[in-house]
């Protein structure tokens, strides 16, 4: 059984560029949560894709976007990038409603410089 | 809205010492209560979970309990190992989405 993948693992940006990071969730799982974790603080909820549908949002912009594809992986973009992106990205997987826990991948270090 | 707050850190302690990590939570209905371990340079790892009220998680010799009365979870172990040293978050699933606390940084010295 495979784990959750993330990738790439380190990415430098410069400000108003954008970016896509891509997650591959667990082997039998169907919903997918991206996490923003900035340097000693806590991840904080982007928004949750089940069956290829938002199905939650935390307080982002609208320049925070996803997509989730038939096989569940997902893909994070975020536009117009601003020095405050510069985080930890974290990826969930879990298998329907979060009450049993997700399997996390290890990240993107995103830097915008 | 659903919230955590965990006691602030960092904690150091020496091998073999007690840890007991704070933790409450608000929330409007009946959520289920997670405590995540991260090490330096990883994603999350979940070390155990509770999902009602007077439930136990247990998992490596770390333990946490379901207290609805004082709205707390608060994760414990009773001989800590240099091998702890990480960050523990605790956190709540409301079946929308998970809530995090801000990390607690644990040091253990040998």
């Amino acid at each position: 059984e495979t784990g959750v993948t993330q990738s790439p693992t380190h990415l430098i940006k410069t400000r108003g560029q954008q970016v896509t990071l891509r997650c591959s969730s667990q082997s039998g799982h169907n919903t997918v949560s991206w996490y923003q974790q900035a340097l000693g603080q806590g991840p904080q909820f982007i928004f949750q894709y089940y069956r290829e549908e938002e199905n939650g949002r935390g307080n982002f912009p609208p320049r925070f976007s996803g997509l989730q594809f038939p096989n569940y992986s997902s893909e994070l973009n975020v536009n117009a990038l601003e020095l405050d992106d510069s985080a930890l990205y974290l990826c969930a997987s879990s298998f329907g409603r979060s009450n049993y826990g997700y399997t996390f991948g290890s990240g993107t270090r995103l830097t915008v410089v | 809205g659903n919230s955590v707050t965990q006691m602030e850190g960092p904690v150091t302690l020496s091998e073999e010492a007690f840890l007991t990590i704070n933790c409450t939570y608000t929330a409007t209905g009946y959520p289920s209560l997670f405590w995540y371990v991260q090490y330096p340079g990883e994603g999350l790892q979940l070390l155990l979970k509770a999902t009602k009220a007077d439930d136990k998680g247990s998992n490596k010799g770390f333990e946490a309990t379901y207290r609805k009365e004082t709205t707390s979870f608060h994760l414990e172990k009773g001989s800590v190992q240099v091998s702890d040293s990480a960050v523990y978050f605790c956190a709540l699933s409301d079946n929308n989405d998970m809530r995090f606390g801000a990390g607690t940084r644990l040091t253990v010295k040998p």
